[in-house]
């Protein structure tokens, strides 16, 4: 079975310049998590969706930060404009269901901001 | 808010050593509890799921342990080797937090051969 897939693995860009994570759940999972993880701390969640439905977004900075999950499988996160302060990893995760279940997460994306 | 904190934060042991590393959560009115592994520049990969109303997990020379009423896990890792040295990563979920994984910041784990 296949795992969470993110793309791309690695991005560095210049400040101000827009940039998109892309994030394919295990297949049947319709909770979807986006972490965003500092160096030396752990994940924190930015956003949570049910299906296509963000259902808490609490933490995500809505200035800049947008995501979707169109049809309720694939999801992207962007950022626009970045900041230096976004250089961190991204991590998607998903599981069968909001509560009980095991979370399963992707490789992530290394965002470097310069 | 949830507070996660594990002790020590690093720790280098020799092949062939037991350890505990320890994981303390604020608020006990928690649905589970997950220890993680992360290898540097890689995602996490699940150890252990520990749901609220069990005491116990094991899988292969792992072993968690939670007493939800004193906020407390201990993962156990016999006979370590050098393939475990990595950081683990303890994450309790509680309903005040929408479901989402409330993180430690990691126990950093270097098994010497």
């Amino acid at each position: 079975e296949a795992g969470v897939v993110q793309s791309p693995r690695y991005k560095i860009i210049e400040k101000k310049q827009p940039v998109a994570f892309w994030c394919n759940p295990i297949s049947g999972h319709n909770t979807l998590y986006w972490y965003r993880q500092n160096l030396g701390q752990g994940p924190e969640l930015l956003i949570r969706y049910e299906n296509e439905e963000a259902v808490d977004d609490s933490q995500l900075p809505k200035d800049r930060f947008s995501a979707e999950r169109l049809k309720g499988v694939d999801s992207t996160l962007k950022i626009q404009p970045a900041e230096l302060g976004d250089s961190a990893v991204y991590l998607c995760a998903s599981s069968l269901s909001p509560a009980a279940s095991e979370q399963f997460f992707g490789p992530g994306t290394r965002l470097t901001v310069l | 808010k949830q507070e996660v904190t594990q002790i020590p934060a690093a720790l280098s042991v020799p092949e062939g050593e037991n350890l505990v590393l320890n994981c303390s959560f604020t608020d006990s009115a928690i649905y589970n509890l997950q220890w993680f592994r992360q290898d540097p520049g890689k995602g996490l990969t699940s150890l252990l799921l520990i749901q609220s109303s069990q005491r116990e997990q094991t899988s292969g020379r792992l072993n968690a342990s939670l007493d939800k009423s004193s906020g407390r896990s201990t993962l156990y890792i016999a006979a370590s080797q050098p393939g475990d040295s990595a950081t683990y990563l303890c994450a309790v979920r509680t309903g005040n937090s929408g479901y989402a994984l409330n993180f430690g910041k990691g126990t950093s784990l270097l098994v010497t051969p």
